[in-house]
């Protein structure tokens, strides 16, 4: 079955990166892209951007702009969510889920859709 | 940006009942709309997509309806397994994708 598994939780102090693997199963991993959504505790869902797994081209919501890089390995059908310049806010439960649209047939600048199926998710703790 | 409202921000409900979440965007989103669940503990599950298509193997007693800038979730007699918070998501427009900010079903 098609399923996306995360890596652990992490710890980090202010200031410095975390990178959170995504291994995708069950399907081909280029023929989609991969997304990445966050939820701090208690919060609602907010997308962080997404990346085309077979071109790995990303394009990144504005507010995290500068400070994240999404790539994966094609080797191993991980995608990578790597986040820099952590701060207490960037406290939360960082989800990866895969697009919905086949990337063999999808239009250029076609919006990807709804997303299914998602990571069990990665809480990133930050603090000193 | 389109800006997504939901209605009401929580509920409670019986076994049995029919609720009806709500869904609002800023501006016309041609039924690019998907609604997910989610359980304390776990990653949003997708239940609806384009509006009103049931995704494969989720029960027939939710369904979703709408147009233009309002949209609906409705879960007809309510089971123990449905209490959950409830987010829709547009993707008429990118970026950014946007959520709604969650309805909590609580039971009553």
């Amino acid at each position: 079955q098609v399923q996306l598994v995360q890596s652990g939780a992490e710890v980090k102090k202010p200031g410095a990166s975390v990178k959170v693997s995504c291994k995708a199963s069950g399907y081909t991993f280029t023929n989609y892209e991969i997304v990445w959504v966050r939820q701090a505790a208690g919060q609602g869902l907010e997308w962080m951007g997404w990346m085309n797994a077979n071109g790995g081209d990303a394009d990144y919501a504005q507010k995290f702009r500068g400070r994240v890089t999404m790539t994966r390995s094609t080797s191993t059908n991980t995608a990578y969510m790597q986040l820099s310049s952590l701060t207490y806010e960037d406290t939360a439960v960082y989800f990866c889920a895969r697009g919905s649209l086949d990337l063999r047939v999808k239009s250029p600048g076609t919006i990807d859709g709804w997303f299914d199926p998602w990571g069990q998710g990665t809480l990133v703790i930050v603090s000193s | 940006d389109i800006q997504m409202t939901q209605s009401p921000s929580s509920l409670a409900a019986s076994i049995g009942d029919t609720v009806t979440i709500t869904c609002r965007a800023s501006q016309g989103i041609a039924k690019s709309l998907a609604w997910y669940q989610q359980k304390p503990g776990q990653a949003p599950n997708l239940l609806v997509y384009t509006a009103s298509i049931l995704k494969s193997g989720v029960p027939s007693r939710f369904s979703g309806s709408g147009s233009g800038t309002e949209y609906t979730l409705t879960i007809s007699n309510l089971q123990p397994e449905d209490f959950a918070t409830y987010y829709c998501q547009q993707y008429f427009s990118s970026p950014p994708i946007t959520f709604g900010p969650g309805t909590r079903v609580d039971v009553k």
